[in-house]
């Protein structure tokens, strides 16, 4: 497997554009984890799935933040109207179930300027 | 609730002696216990799971880390420290039905 796959690898926007983050989990994992790494905050978990449906979103910092998960292989995260203190690095991981071994894809570095 | 605290924000260790990174946690039942690597730029990578048996887990590159139930705590510990494994270090815990808790990170620097 190729593993958990993002993209963009990075993305450099202005404030007020909309931001789409895309995630391709690991095939047959029924977990997908949204994670905002800064270096103020660290590692923060903002949302999380389980078999494509919404768990616990109450790590997403504003309602200008939306994910979803169409189908077992993709999930997306929407930031819609960027600001620069959402600048950081995005990262999806997936694991088989919860509280077991997650993986992680290379992360999304986002600069909204 | 759960917790994890790496009481080190950084570590410094020559090449070549031994290295540890400390991590305890608190958590009801049993604990799940994770320890992650990151290189500058990429992602976290998985290094070892404690989940039962042996108190001692061995991982990737060399790396091991104990569990101790008494004094709650899961230390990463290397015999011999390479520059090459110079990054940040996450401990995470968890238990079955409940998500990863991720620590703040230790840096760890081995200088040659």
């Amino acid at each position: 497997d190729a593993g958990v796959i993002q993209s963009p690898r990075h993305e450099v926007t202005e404030m007020g554009q909309e931001v789409t983050l895309r995630c391709k989990p690991i095939s047959g994992h029924d977990y997908l984890f949204w994670y905002r790494q800064t270096m103020m905050r660290g590692l923060e978990l903002l949302i999380y799935f389980n078999n494509n449906v919404p768990i616990d979103d109450s790590g997403m910092p504003e309602d200008r933040f939306s994910a979803k998960m169409p189908n077992a292989s993709f999930s997306t995260l929407k930031i819609q109207p960027s600001e620069p203190r959402d600048s950081a690095v995005y990262f999806c991981a997936s694991s088989l179930w919860d509280g077991e071994t997650q993986y992680f894809g290379p992360g999304t570095r986002l600069l909204v300027l | 609730a759960q917790s994890v605290a790496q009481p080190e924000d950084q570590v410094n260790v020559a090449e070549g002696n031994p290295l540890t990174v400390k991590c305890t946690y608190s958590v009801s039942g049993n604990p799940y216990l994770f320890w992650y690597v990151q290189y500058p730029n990429r992602g976290l990578q998985f290094l070892l799971k404690y989940i039962t048996g042996d108190n001692l887990v061995k991982g990737s590159y060399g790396f091991e880390a104990e569990f101790n139930k008494s004094q709650t705590s899961f230390h990463l510990k290397k015999p011999s420290a390479l520059v090459s494994d110079s990054a940040l270090y996450f401990c995470a815990v968890s238990r079955s039905g409940g998500n990863l808790i991720f620590g703040k990170g230790t840096k760890l620097s081995v200088k040659p």
